[in-house]
């Protein structure tokens, strides 16, 4: 069974940092990218970050709203991505969820996500 | 910019009607776009892939349709079990719309 469990939320105060982690099973995690999303309460969801596999550059995308705060990676060893927040803001406060990335059957594009994780929740309160 | 505009907000249908769920968005995706099914409390959950192909378990009850712009879930005979957020999603950006909630009368 493909599984993706986060872990590592709770709660922080404004500025400190959190690191974020998805854990993985039942598939090659090596083939896939990895997308983090989050929804804040009662809101819709909102892309974080991804970082495609290794195999397609391995390269890393951010939202402009966590740009040069949050970095994402992953130990392809493990089968595990992490999300660290570094200078966290009242508004990063969300419910966090990591997703793997499939890829369209009509072409090369990576777009949609097959499979989810329950989510961490990130409390950023003074 | 792309935007994804679902309609309507609400919709209050009772079990065994059918629901139309619509999602429009401001440029052509071709057949880019996806469904998720949100419950409270809950992951979202991928229902349609590519348009119109149903994902692994979905049941059959969930169809998609459309391209370009405008694209179409229909829940053919709801179910209790409907009540939930849905949500499309397009290639680029991943950008979701707004989304569409599903109440049972």
């Amino acid at each position: 069974e493909v599984q993706l469990v986060e872990s590592g939320g709770g709660l922080a105060q404004p500025g400190r940092s959190l690191r974020l982690s998805c854990a993985t099973s039942g598939f090659t995690f090596g083939d896939y990218a990895l997308i983090w999303f989050r929804q804040a309460p009662g809101k819709g969801l909102e892309w974080v970050g991804f970082i495609r596999s290794k195999a397609h550059g391995g390269t890393i995308e951010y939202a402009a709203s966590v740009t040069g705060r949050f970095t994402i990676s992953r130990d392809d060893s493990k089968s595990i991505a992490y999300l660290q927040m570094n200078s966290l803001k009242i508004e990063d406060t969300a419910v966090y969820y990591c997703s793997r990335v499939s890829r369209s059957a009509l072409g090369n594009y990576w777009y949609y996500m097959d499979v989810w994780g329950k989510g961490t929740t990130v409390t950023v309160s003074s | 910019e792309m935007v994804l505009t679902q309609s309507p907000a609400t919709l209050s249908l009772s079990p065994g009607e059918r629901a139309t769920l619509s999602c429009r968005a401001s440029q052509s995706v071709s057949s880019y776009l996806a469904w998720y099914q949100q419950k409270p409390g809950q992951a979202p959950r991928l229902l349609i892939y590519d348009a119109s192909n149903r994902a692994t378990g979905i049941p059959a009850r969930f169809s998609g349709s459309g391209s370009e712009t405008d694209f179409t879930l229909t829940i053919s005979s709801l179910e209790p079990e409907d009540v939930a957020v849905y949500y499309c999603q397009q290639r680029s950006n991943w950008l979701f719309g707004g989304g569409t909630k599903v109440e049972i009368k």
